[in-house]
């Protein structure tokens, strides 16, 4: 079956303009996450939905940083007024909300803020 | 939070040969997983192992979860292997919620 799809692949903007990534999780995934990923480095937790709703939102870096998922499907992660330390690798999981909750990544979006 | 250890953070094999990568955690866990990130950036995964042995091809993986760790062997290693291991742990909250990754081990592949 499908996995997860996330768009752009890849995005070049200029500092202080505001981005939005797509993220399409699994069919039936009810927990969808948002990881980044700095040059060289591990996944950062930004924050993760349960259906349409976000519990955990404990690693947005600041309210630059926004993100919503309607209809349990899509979801999008908004940065405002981008600063070239948003430059990253943005990535999203889904997962099925239950005690065996493994988590499958999406290929990523690559963001350089110029 | 929790926190997660991986070592070594970097190791070069020749082509078949075996190796282990060994992932510490702090706390218990509801999950842990094992990834294998290409050079293109895909986070494949690997292993589900909250607890227990796995194996799958020439990958086999244990979780010791009351010593809080986790091992990913990779034996007769190919050229394809190369990239970054991550270690993966759900913290045991009784819910659902965020992974915390290690650092990582870069495994190169020589011929």
């Amino acid at each position: 079956g499908a996995g997860v799809s996330q768009s752009p692949s890849n995005k070049v903007t200029e500092k202080g303009k505001d981005v939005e990534l797509r993220c399409d999780p699994i069919s039936g995934h009810t927990a969808l996450y948002w990881y980044r990923q700095r040059l060289g480095q591990g996944l950062e937790f930004l924050i993760y939905f349960q259906g349409n709703s976000a519990p955990d939102k404990s690693g947005l870096p600041s309210d630059r940083f926004s993100a919503e998922r309607t209809g349990e499907s899509v979801s999008t992660l908004t940065i405002q007024r981008t600063q070239q330390e948003d430059s990253a690798v943005y990535l999203c999981a889904s997962g099925r909300l239950s005690s065996y909750n493994e988590q499958f990544f999406g290929p990523g979006t690559r963001l350089t803020v110029l | 939070g929790i926190q997660v250890e991986q070592s070594p953070p970097d190791l070069i094999l020749q082509e078949g040969a075996n190796s282990t990568l060994r992932c510490n955690f702090s706390d218990s866990v509801n999950n842990l997983q094992w990834f294998h990130q290409n050079p293109w950036g895909q986070l494949i995964n690997l292993f589900y192992i909250p607890s227990g042995t796995k194996q799958n091809g020439r990958l086999s993986a244990t979780t010791v979860a009351t010593e809080r760790y986790s091992l990913l062997y990779i034996s007769s290693s190919q050229t394809t292997d190369s990239g970054v291991y991550f270690c993966a742990v759900e913290g045991g909250t009784g819910t659902a919620s965020k992974l915390t990754f290690g650092t990582g081990t870069r495994l190169q592949v020589t011929l």
